[in-house]
Order: structure tokens, then C-alpha cells, then sequence
């Protein structure tokens, strides 16, 4: 039982380029979401779903695309990669159940550099 | 949207002294409030959380406490111990909303 697998852990870009972050969970949760974390900015959230088919944006949304074909997998997509981009990526996921905890599930992050 | 702020940015103390974080939030909606730690190079995970039908938990030697007039929460880490070095973040959200609002993060050192 892995939770949640992100994929690549380090990446380099150049600026223009595109790439995707991967996101698998194996623990059938609806809530899956991506943050991204800066020094002293705390975890800001970039997008969310709550479902198969169901996205919407979060805090600091420009420059990211997702979608959500699956339950098991939350893709990052950045279409055209910029300096202000550079920074550690986290998936989380939670279920959203009546009278479960609400706990999120972090991965191990996923550290991007944009040159 | 939902604001939190936490205080403070960094906190060392002494092994064995105590520890206290603070956040306030600003969503009188928001009734979940959880805390993370978060060590060098993993993702955070959760450590504790209270409900807004409670106004204190405790679990060994962390306990939180809650303020839902003042719209405020605290992280108390008692007996402190090396490796409760880490940041730590609070968080708020709707219970089942799935969506979560984060401190900024207070990174704590325990100095042996």
C-alpha cells in the first residue's frame, strides 16, 4: 500500500518547456489536490478535485493545467514553464465522507527547477 | 476565501522546555483544524486535529486547543525532545469540503 506516488521527485526545465507532474493514489480517496510549497510561503494550493471528472482551480492556479479521468490519478500539467515555477510540488488527498477525519495525505513531493 | 495566519515563522527552545504555536483563521464556516509536521524532504503528516465541537485534545505529550469566538488555535509540544525538530503547519477547512487553507509554518528546533 503505497498512498500517494508522485512522480518525477527531481526535475530540471528549461524555460518554455512543458512537462507533467504525476499523482497515484491506491487508497480509493475522492479529494485529490496539488500544492506547491516556496520558503516562507507556507503550502498554497494550486488545483483540486473532488471526483472523476471534476476540477477546479485553488489559490494560485496560472500557468497549471489538470484533469481528472480517473480516481486513482491527478495529473500537473505546466504548459509553458517559468522561473516563478521553481518549487517543491505536493499531491494530497483526503475522503470527504461524512464522519471521517478529513485527514490529508501527503506524497514526497516532487522538486522542480525552472532555469 | 479562508485566511490563516500563523505565528510564530521560527521557534527553538531547549530539550525538554515547551512549545507553543499559534494560528488564527478567518472563516467562521471552517470547523476542522488540523496540525502537520513536516521533516527535511518529506510531505507533512498530520499529527493532531480538533473538531469545533471540542476546545482541547491531547495525544501523549501534544495537545491542541481551540478558541472558535476568537477564531484561534494552538500547538502545545510539551517536554520537547530533539526530534520534534521539524515545520510545522496548521490548517482549517468545512468538515468533507476536502479544500484546506495552510499557515505559513513555524519551523521549530529543539536544541539538545
Amino acid at each position: 500500500n503505497a498512498g500517494v506516488t508522485q512522480t518525477p521527485k527531481f526535475q530540471v526545465l528549461k524555460t518554455g518547456q512543458s512537462m507533467t507532474l504525476q499523482c497515484a493514489q491506491d487508497m480509493n480517496h475522492e479529494y485529490m489536490s496539488w500544492y506547491r510549497q516556496d520558503p516562507g510561503m507556507g503550502l498554497r494550493l494550486i488545483h483540486y478535485s473532488v471526483g472523476a471528472g471534476i476540477t477546479d482551480q485553488g489559490e494560485v492556479p496560472n500557468g497549471y493545467n489538470v484533469s481528472r479521468s480517473t480516481t486513482e490519478d491527478f495529473p500537473l500539467r505546466l504548459l509553458s514553464a517559468a522561473p516563478s515555477q521553481t518549487s517543491v510540488y505536493f499531491c494530497a488527498i483526503s475522503t470527504v465522507l461524512p464522519a471521517t477525519t478529513g485527514e490529508l495525505f501527503f506524497g514526497e513531493g516532487s522538486r522542480l527547477t525552472v532555469l | 476565501g479562508e485566511n490563516v495566519e500563523q505565528h510564530p515563522s521560527t521557534l527553538s527552545v531547549q530539550e525538554g522546555d515547551s512549545a507553543v504555536i499559534k494560528c488564527t483563521y478567518s472563516d467562521s464556516a471552517s470547523n476542522y483544524f488540523p496540525w502537520y509536521k513536516q521533516e527535511l524532504g518529506k510531505g507533512p503528516q498530520l499529527i493532531i486535529d480538533i473538531r469545533s465541537n471540542v476546545g482541547e485534545k491531547k495525544d501523549q505529550r501534544i495537545a491542541v486547543t481551540l478558541n472558535k469566538t476568537a477564531k484561534h488555535f494552538s500547538l502545545h509540544i510539551t517536554e520537547t525532545q530533539p526530534e520534534d525538530s521539524a515545520v510545522y503547519f496548521c490548517a482549517a477547512r468545512r468538515t468533507n469540503a476536502g479544500k484546506s487553507t495552510f499557515g505559513d509554518g513555524t519551523t521549530l528546533t529543539v536544541k539538545p
